[in-house]
């Protein structure tokens, strides 16, 4: 089983459009989750992490939470063409890990 | 805004040469971490320092590599004999104290063993 899954994608939407991304973990022992967005050949970059159950909005993202269903998403309203990256999912404390495990990424397009 | 630097941002050797890929934590860090990613592949954690020493490290990991934090600063990778399989981008992190899991990913370094 792995670790972290998401659906590779891509996931495309028209520029305006909510864009749903999802993720779900096999440990139910982590700790807290991160979203990354990725351009291609760039780093990592930290768009919301989550620690608790329920939602959490900063600007245009929402992170949502489910330990029971162990299950991460992240929602993107009016989406943007910039918006269009590789959207990496990530776990803290996989398995007991200090560190982050990740899942393949899913890729957003978004359609001007 | 604090931010993680890493050099060189593209490295270029041949197999079974010796690489050291640097990098600058955060200052105000205390975990270090250096992950790769293989072109296409998913992001893979390799080791975490912490208190000068390996917290812990992945099954990559192995007697090839080698990390070090030779003064205040600077967070090092070493690469002994570099194999074609060890191409890719290695992305330094670090996060703070307790608690903080929020890693900083520097902008990686693309290796490339030819």
């Amino acid at each position: 089983q792995k670790e972290v899954e998401q659906n590779s994608g891509p996931l495309s939407v028209p520029e305006g459009a909510i864009a749903s991304l999802n993720c779900t973990y096999s440990d139910r022992g982590s700790q807290s989750f991160f979203w990354y967005r990725q351009y291609s050949g760039k780093s990592p970059e930290l768009i919301m992490f989550i620690y608790s159950n329920g939602d959490k909005e900063d600007g245009r993202f929402t992170a949502q939470l489910n330990k029971a269903s162990q299950y991460v998403s992240l929602l993107i309203r009016d989406s943007q063409p910039s918006d269009s990256a590789t959207y990496l999912c990530a776990v803290w404390g996989n398995t007991g890990r200090r560190a982050l495990t990740f899942g393949s990424g899913t890729r957003l397009q978004v359609q001007p | 805004e604090p931010e993680v630097t890493q050099t060189p941002s593209h490295q270029v050797t041949q197999m079974g040469q010796e690489v050291i890929l640097r990098c600058v934590p955060i200052s105000n860090h205390l975990y270090f971490y250096w992950y790769r990613q293989i072109l296409g592949q998913k992001v893979e954690f390799l080791v975490s320092f912490y208190n000068n020493e390996i917290s812990e490290k992945s099954e990559i990991f192995d007697d090839q590599f080698s990390v070090e934090r030779p003064d205040g600063s600077n967070f090092t990778l070493k690469i002994r004999s570099t194999k074609l399989e060890d191409s890719a981008m290695y992305f330094c992190a670090s996060t703070g104290q307790g608690d903080d899991t929020e890693a900083f990913f520097g902008q990686g370094t693309r290796l490339t063993v030819v």
